[in-house]
């Protein structure tokens, strides 16, 4: 079945430092690949996604590369700021062609905690 | 446009009880998922329903849980005779088709005491 491993939290940064979090998850074919963030109190967002391989998610200064010869999806900033504080969730869902049901189901990694101090 | 919905946010209850988690989705969303977060652990997909119908309950233990998604009104979680083990983040999401984003809400935090 699909799987999602990312990096285990927490992880404190200072402002302006560069931050990587690493995902890899394991799927049959050509999944889409999520970030989903949650800050306090809040649901998850979608951060940004990829639906093929070699595309780049961007958003708000975030970037992931969908790698499929690494079957990672790394996030990273150039600079964070202290209202990226939040959790960081690495997903996946099957290509929509599939059947089973792993074209609607979202597959999680554990989330990453992520305070930046100013 | 209000997001995804999801009452209460916190939930106490005593074993034995039984827990109902309520989600409104989005305006123009027909699709409902609901997915569980236990401590120290990811989302975990339970069922997936369109109105009236269920579609894929696969996630969902196969006692005491049951959902449904009526014509009018909120998506129902319903958890009877809770236990300690079910004590979690209960989320909803909701889109307007089966391939599309998901858009999730702020949870329900079941506390079983």
């Amino acid at each position: 079945g699909n799987s999602v491993t990312q990096m285990e939290g927490p992880v404190t940064l200072s402002e302006e430092a560069f931050l990587t979090i690493n995902c890899t998850y394991t799927a049959t074919g050509y999944p889409s690949l999520f970030w989903y963030v949650q800050y306090p109190g809040e649901g998850l967002q979608l951060l940004l996604k990829a639906t093929k391989a070699d595309d780049k998610g961007s958003n708000k200064g975030f970037e992931a590369t969908y790698r499929k010869e690494t079957t990672s999806f790394h996030l990273e900033k150039g600079s964070v700021q202290v209202s990226d504080s939040a959790v960081y969730f690495c997903a996946l869902r099957g290509p929509l062609r599939d059947s089973g049901g792993s074209n609607y189901k979202l597959t999680f990694g554990k989330g990453t905690l992520l305070t930046v101090n100013p | 446009n209000a997001g995804v919905m999801q009452n209460p946010r916190h939930l106490v209850r005593r074993r034995g009880q039984e827990a109902r988690l309520r989600c409104s989705p989005m305006k123009g969303h027909s699709h409902v998922y609901w997915y569980r977060q236990l401590p120290e652990e990811g989302l975990k997909f339970m069922v997936y329903l369109q109105k009236e119908n269920i579609i894929d309950e696969s996630g969902m233990p196969k006692e005491r849980f049951s959902a449904e998604f009526p014509k009018e009104g909120p998506s129902i979680l319903r958890i009877q005779q809770v236990v300690r083990g079910d004590s979690a983040a209960y989320f909803c999401a909701s889109s307007p088709s089966g391939i599309h984003e998901q858009y999730f809400g702020p949870g329900t935090r079941l506390t079983v005491t």
